[in-house]
């Protein structure tokens, strides 16, 4: 699985978009990204994932480019409890296990 | 909506004993997953199982360590033998399969294991 690189921390005001950024420059045609949050100590949450094209649903948005080598994730309104550490993932969809980096911890600010 | 439940939520235990970590999977999932994440660390992958045996296993998961699905709602990790550095929390996750599956693991809420 390609690997990702993401900043290590990423503060949000309150009520604004967060747009967490992830470089996968290896990624290959056929892997996904994936992006799990993780509040405090439970377990990963899955959010969103896409292949090529950009997805949208009730918790956050995905932007991949065009080339797929980065991506972005976008909580539009961010809240107190969007205060989580953050992580992008790729993957073949029949892959086996997921690979968890250190992610983006993200605090979001009142 | 459909959930990944562990038990024991939190289990302290003297050094040496044994040890077993109960999951149960969402009900039409065939994919089975243990981490576990030590305190402030990453979480870290420990084995994956399919079709009733260990499809793959990370260093970590050690003869110590086995997983079992008994019956056909539960999965279980055993730790035979707990030494100090097995404190951690532990992750169950599961995932469905098929044409309509996108790869997403879902996972429990953590058993924490507490080693003295």
């Amino acid at each position: 699985d390609a690997k990702t690189t993401q900043p290590t921390s990423m503060d949000c005001a309150e009520g604004r978009a967060a747009n967490l950024p992830c470089n996968h420059s290896t990624i290959s045609g056929n892997e996904y990204v994936y992006w799990y949050r993780q509040i405090h100590s439970q377990g990963p949450q899955y959010i969103i994932h896409g292949l090529k094209n950009n997805e949208t649903n009730e918790m956050a948005s995905l932007i991949i480019t065009e080339d797929r080598k980065s991506s972005t994730l976008i909580l539009p309104h961010a809240t107190l409890r969007d205060t989580a550490v953050y992580y992008c993932i790729v993957r073949f969809r029949t892959g086996n296990q997921f690979y968890f980096g250190t992610g983006t911890s993200l605090t979001v600010i009142p | 909506e459909p959930e990944v439940t562990q038990t024991p939520s939190h289990q302290v235990t003297q050094m040496g004993q044994e040890v077993i970590l109960r999951c149960v999977p969402i009900s039409n999932h065939l994919y089975f997953y243990w981490y576990r994440q030590i305190l402030g660390q990453k979480v870290e992958f420990l084995v994956s199982f399919y079709n009733n045996e260990i499809s793959e296993k990370s260093e970590i998961f050690d003869d110590q360590f086995s997983v079992e699905r008994p019956d056909g709602s539960n999965f279980t990790l055993k730790i035979r033998s707990t030494k100090l550095e097995d404190s951690a929390m532990y992750f169950c996750a599961s995932r469905g399969t098929g044409a309509s599956n996108t790869g997403e693991l879902f996972f429990g809420e953590g058993s924490r294991l507490t080693v003295l």
